[in-house]
Protein backbone atom coordinates (compact mmCIF):
# COMPACT_ATOMS: atom_id res chain seq x y z
CA UNK A 1 0.00 0.00 0.00
CA UNK A 2 1.34 3.47 -0.71
CA UNK A 3 -0.90 4.71 1.90
CA UNK A 4 -1.69 8.61 1.65
CA UNK A 5 -0.08 10.42 -1.76
CA UNK A 6 0.40 14.09 -2.20
CA UNK A 7 1.45 15.90 -5.29
CA UNK A 8 2.69 17.71 -6.10
CA UNK A 9 5.86 17.89 -3.18
CA UNK A 10 6.81 21.77 -4.51
CA UNK A 11 4.88 24.25 -5.75
CA UNK A 12 5.44 28.13 -6.76
CA UNK A 13 2.48 30.32 -7.73
CA UNK A 14 2.14 34.10 -8.24
CA UNK A 15 -0.47 36.37 -6.26
CA UNK A 16 -4.10 35.10 -8.14
CA UNK A 17 -3.39 32.37 -9.71
CA UNK A 18 -5.21 28.95 -8.60
CA UNK A 19 -4.01 25.42 -8.11
CA UNK A 20 -5.14 22.06 -6.91
CA UNK A 21 -3.00 20.38 -4.54
CA UNK A 22 -3.81 16.32 -4.57
CA UNK A 23 -4.49 13.83 -2.38
CA UNK A 24 -5.07 9.97 -2.50
CA UNK A 25 -5.51 7.17 0.10
CA UNK A 26 -5.89 3.62 -0.65
CA UNK A 27 -6.64 2.44 2.71
CA UNK A 28 -10.31 2.79 2.18
CA UNK A 29 -10.15 5.39 5.09
CA UNK A 30 -13.62 7.68 5.45
CA UNK A 31 -12.37 9.85 6.71
CA UNK A 32 -9.52 12.65 4.92
CA UNK A 33 -8.55 15.81 5.73
CA UNK A 34 -6.24 19.12 4.67
CA UNK A 35 -3.70 21.24 7.64
CA UNK A 36 -1.42 23.37 6.93
CA UNK A 37 1.71 23.61 9.08
CA UNK A 38 3.64 27.14 9.39
CA UNK A 39 6.72 28.01 11.75
CA UNK A 40 6.24 27.67 15.15
CA UNK A 41 2.30 26.63 15.13
CA UNK A 42 0.75 23.52 15.18
CA UNK A 43 -0.75 21.76 12.25
CA UNK A 44 -4.35 23.70 11.51
CA UNK A 45 -7.16 21.67 9.68
CA UNK A 46 -8.38 23.35 6.82
CA UNK A 47 -11.39 21.26 5.37
CA UNK A 48 -12.50 17.89 6.43
CA UNK A 49 -14.60 15.20 5.02
CA UNK A 50 -16.60 11.91 6.72
CA UNK A 51 -17.18 10.05 3.47
CA UNK A 52 -17.37 10.59 -0.38
CA UNK A 53 -19.65 13.76 -0.96
CA UNK A 54 -19.55 15.02 2.55
CA UNK A 55 -17.17 17.82 3.55
CA UNK A 56 -16.77 20.24 6.34
CA UNK A 57 -14.88 24.03 7.18
CA UNK A 58 -12.33 23.05 9.67
CA UNK A 59 -10.12 26.39 11.68
CA UNK A 60 -8.64 27.92 8.79
CA UNK A 61 -11.32 26.97 5.53
CA UNK A 62 -10.92 30.83 4.00
CA UNK A 63 -9.52 30.58 0.66
CA UNK A 64 -9.56 26.95 -0.12
CA UNK A 65 -12.25 24.73 -1.58
CA UNK A 66 -12.59 20.96 -1.31
CA UNK A 67 -15.02 18.05 -2.38
CA UNK A 68 -14.80 14.64 -2.36
CA UNK A 69 -16.30 12.32 -5.21
CA UNK A 70 -14.25 9.19 -4.06
CA UNK A 71 -13.48 7.87 -0.89
CA UNK A 72 -9.93 7.85 -2.10
CA UNK A 73 -9.46 10.91 -3.54
CA UNK A 74 -9.67 14.45 -1.84
CA UNK A 75 -8.37 17.31 -3.79
CA UNK A 76 -8.16 21.21 -2.24
CA UNK A 77 -8.19 23.84 -4.41
CA UNK A 78 -6.66 27.28 -4.18
CA UNK A 79 -8.83 30.03 -5.59
CA UNK A 80 -7.04 33.39 -5.96
CA UNK A 81 -3.26 32.35 -4.39
CA UNK A 82 -2.25 35.23 -1.73
CA UNK A 83 0.76 35.53 -0.34
CA UNK A 84 -0.66 34.14 3.06
CA UNK A 85 -0.86 30.69 1.99
CA UNK A 86 2.57 30.23 1.62
CA UNK A 87 2.92 27.43 3.76
CA UNK A 88 3.59 23.31 4.23
CA UNK A 89 0.53 21.39 3.30
CA UNK A 90 -0.20 17.68 4.73
CA UNK A 91 -3.28 15.64 4.07
CA UNK A 92 -4.26 12.88 6.14
CA UNK A 93 -6.92 10.14 6.29
CA UNK A 94 -7.93 7.46 8.91
CA UNK A 95 -10.36 5.37 9.69
CA UNK A 96 -14.45 6.32 11.03
CA UNK A 97 -14.79 6.24 14.21
CA UNK A 98 -11.27 6.36 15.72
CA UNK A 99 -10.59 2.87 15.14
CA UNK A 100 -9.44 2.80 18.91
CA UNK A 101 -6.08 4.97 18.67
CA UNK A 102 -7.78 7.76 16.54
CA UNK A 103 -4.70 7.43 14.45
CA UNK A 104 -3.95 10.13 11.62
CA UNK A 105 -2.06 8.65 8.76
CA UNK A 106 -0.75 11.76 6.74
CA UNK A 107 0.55 12.09 3.79
CA UNK A 108 4.25 13.84 2.64
CA UNK A 109 3.03 16.92 2.33
CA UNK A 110 3.48 19.67 -0.12
CA UNK A 111 5.66 22.88 0.25
CA UNK A 112 3.62 26.22 -1.34
CA UNK A 113 5.15 29.69 -1.92
CA UNK A 114 3.00 32.13 -3.06
CA UNK A 115 5.23 35.22 -4.69
CA UNK B 1 -7.50 31.59 26.17
CA UNK B 2 -7.31 27.92 24.74
CA UNK B 3 -3.76 27.37 24.24
CA UNK B 4 -0.80 23.95 24.10
CA UNK B 5 2.22 24.21 24.78
CA UNK B 6 5.20 22.49 23.37
CA UNK B 7 9.04 23.74 24.24
CA UNK B 8 10.01 26.01 21.39
CA UNK B 9 13.29 25.40 22.05
CA UNK B 10 14.95 22.35 20.99
CA UNK B 11 15.99 19.83 23.37
CA UNK B 12 19.92 18.16 23.06
CA UNK B 13 20.70 15.01 24.96
CA UNK B 14 23.34 12.70 24.98
CA UNK B 15 23.36 9.31 23.39
CA UNK B 16 22.06 6.72 25.69
CA UNK B 17 20.25 9.08 28.08
CA UNK B 18 16.16 9.70 28.63
CA UNK B 19 14.80 12.63 26.85
CA UNK B 20 11.69 14.07 28.57
CA UNK B 21 9.76 16.24 26.39
CA UNK B 22 6.49 18.28 27.96
CA UNK B 23 3.22 19.12 26.49
CA UNK B 24 1.14 21.71 28.45
CA UNK B 25 -2.49 22.64 27.72
CA UNK B 26 -4.91 25.35 29.19
CA UNK B 27 -8.77 25.60 28.81
CA UNK B 28 -9.23 22.15 27.00
CA UNK B 29 -10.70 19.16 28.41
CA UNK B 30 -9.22 16.04 25.94
CA UNK B 31 -10.27 13.03 25.72
CA UNK B 32 -7.31 11.53 24.77
CA UNK B 33 -3.92 13.02 23.75
CA UNK B 34 -1.70 11.39 21.11
CA UNK B 35 2.01 12.06 19.99
CA UNK B 36 3.53 12.28 16.72
CA UNK B 37 6.99 12.04 15.26
CA UNK B 38 7.82 14.27 12.09
CA UNK B 39 11.17 14.31 10.42
CA UNK B 40 11.99 16.66 8.37
CA UNK B 41 10.56 17.20 4.97
CA UNK B 42 8.49 15.07 5.85
CA UNK B 43 4.36 14.18 7.57
CA UNK B 44 4.03 13.20 11.23
CA UNK B 45 3.88 9.47 11.72
CA UNK B 46 1.60 8.25 14.76
CA UNK B 47 3.15 7.33 18.43
CA UNK B 48 0.95 6.64 20.98
CA UNK B 49 -2.75 7.70 22.05
CA UNK B 50 -3.03 7.79 26.34
CA UNK B 51 -6.74 8.42 27.18
CA UNK B 52 -7.78 10.54 30.12
CA UNK B 53 -8.85 7.88 32.72
CA UNK B 54 -4.91 6.64 32.17
CA UNK B 55 -1.88 7.88 33.97
CA UNK B 56 0.62 5.79 31.81
CA UNK B 57 1.46 4.45 28.48
CA UNK B 58 4.16 2.38 27.29
CA UNK B 59 5.44 1.29 24.22
CA UNK B 60 8.66 -0.14 23.42
CA UNK B 61 11.73 2.83 25.01
CA UNK B 62 8.46 5.25 24.79
CA UNK B 63 6.73 6.28 27.66
CA UNK B 64 3.70 8.74 27.72
CA UNK B 65 2.12 9.77 31.32
CA UNK B 66 -1.09 12.17 31.01
CA UNK B 67 -2.09 14.57 34.36
CA UNK B 68 -5.51 15.95 33.76
CA UNK B 69 -5.10 17.85 36.72
CA UNK B 70 -1.93 19.56 36.08
CA UNK B 71 -2.74 19.54 32.36
CA UNK B 72 0.27 17.72 31.06
CA UNK B 73 1.56 15.13 29.25
CA UNK B 74 5.00 14.04 29.51
CA UNK B 75 6.91 12.10 26.27
CA UNK B 76 9.91 10.03 28.00
CA UNK B 77 12.48 7.97 25.35
CA UNK B 78 14.52 5.39 27.38
CA UNK B 79 17.78 5.00 26.00
CA UNK B 80 17.63 7.86 23.23
CA UNK B 81 20.06 7.01 19.67
CA UNK B 82 20.43 9.27 17.17
CA UNK B 83 17.87 7.67 15.02
CA UNK B 84 15.38 9.43 17.39
CA UNK B 85 16.33 13.31 16.61
CA UNK B 86 13.29 14.33 15.23
CA UNK B 87 10.32 17.25 16.07
CA UNK B 88 7.67 15.19 18.48
CA UNK B 89 4.28 17.14 18.12
CA UNK B 90 1.12 16.27 20.86
CA UNK B 91 -2.25 16.89 19.98
CA UNK B 92 -5.89 16.92 22.02
CA UNK B 93 -8.39 15.46 20.96
CA UNK B 94 -11.51 16.42 22.47
CA UNK B 95 -14.59 14.46 22.36
CA UNK B 96 -16.83 15.16 18.96
CA UNK B 97 -14.00 13.37 16.17
CA UNK B 98 -10.91 13.88 14.28
CA UNK B 99 -12.22 17.69 13.57
CA UNK B 100 -11.87 17.80 17.37
CA UNK B 101 -7.85 17.22 16.89
CA UNK B 102 -5.65 19.93 18.20
CA UNK B 103 -1.91 20.14 17.62
CA UNK B 104 1.08 21.86 19.65
CA UNK B 105 3.76 23.47 17.42
CA UNK B 106 6.05 20.51 18.09
CA UNK B 107 9.33 20.10 20.23
CA UNK B 108 12.68 18.84 18.07
CA UNK B 109 14.76 16.65 19.73
CA UNK B 110 18.56 16.09 18.99
CA UNK B 111 20.42 13.03 20.45
CA UNK B 112 24.15 13.54 19.90
CA UNK B 113 26.65 10.48 19.96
Amino acid sequence: NAGVTQTPKFQVLKTGQSMTLQCAQDMNHEYMSWYRQDPGMGLRLIHYSVGAGITDQGEVPNGYNVSRSTTEDFPLRLLSAAPSQTSVYFCASSYSRGGGSWELFFGEGSRLTVL
Amino acid sequence: SQKIEQNSEALNIQEGKTATLTCNYTNYSPAYLQWYRQDPGRGPVFLLLIRENEKEKRKERLKVTFDTTLKQSLFHITASQPADSATYLCALLLEGGYNKLIFGAGTRLAVHP
